[in-house]
């Protein structure tokens, strides 16, 4: 079985200043890993995925995370935050065989200050 | 446009009603879920959907039932079994691969009167 476990449910940065959402993982099997975004009354999409092509994974907005086994992590990283940026944050796992879903982490808050 | 659409938007339940969510995509997806979201919880997977016809348990699936007849659709039954309905139920539907990225709809809001 997979899980995921977000470490902090909200995290507070001021504008301009380092993101760090931190997610790890469990998986018997290779994994896939994705970071969802969910904006204020929007729906979920997609900010980044790691599917074993490189560890350090780029997505839309800047963001970034990178894949680290040794670890079991995929920590989502923007260097400056926008106040855009303020939002739900989700990391998710899959294992890699068939007939299995995405299981989600309980979601990381950031808020962004001026 | 190409898309989810998820009806209706708000939904309210009596006690010992069952209640169904819709669900359709015109993305000719194969697969499709239906989470359930509440503060603090994150998503949690229901049922989903690889196929035509067939449908798998999630991690919370007692007091719910889907059924998938058609691969455009795949609607969500919330029972009188279900205790504590009250949440923000998503669908969503991807293509197949575990790599394959999830579209989501925008979702249910489901409470009990």
């Amino acid at each position: 079985a997979q899980s995921v476990t977000q470490l902090g449910s909200h995290v507070s940065v001021s504008e301009g200043a380092l993101v760090l959402l931190r997610c790890n993982y469990s998986s018997s099997v290779p994994p896939y890993l994705f970071w969802y975004v969910q904006y204020p009354n929007q729906g979920l999409q997609l900010l980044l995925k790691y599917t074993s092509a490189a560890t350090l994974v780029k997505g839309i907005n800047g963001f970034e995370a990178e894949f680290k086994k040794s670890e079991t992590s995929f920590h989502l990283t923007k260097p400056s935050a926008h106040m855009s940026d303020a939002a739900e944050y989700f990391c998710a796992v899959r294992a890699n065989q068939a007939g299995t879903a995405l299981i989600f982490g309980k979601g990381t808050t950031l808020s962004v200050s001026s | 446009d190409g898309g989810i659409t998820q009806s209706p938007k708000y939904l309210f339940r009596k006690e010992g009603q069952n209640v169904t969510l819709s669900c359709e995509q015109n993305l000719n997806h194969d697969a499709m879920y239906w989470y359930r979201q509440d503060p603090g919880q994150g998503l949690r997977l229901i049922y989903y959907s690889q196929i035509v016809n067939d449908f798998q348990k999630g991690d919370i699936a007692e007091g719910y039932s889907v059924s998938r007849e058609k691969k455009e659709s795949f609607p969500l039954t919330v029972t009188s079994a279900q205790k504590n309905p009250t949440a923000f139920y998503l669908c969503a539907s991807s293509n197949q691969g575990a790599y394959e990225k999830l579209f989501f709809g925008s979702g249910t809001q489901l409470s009990v009167l």
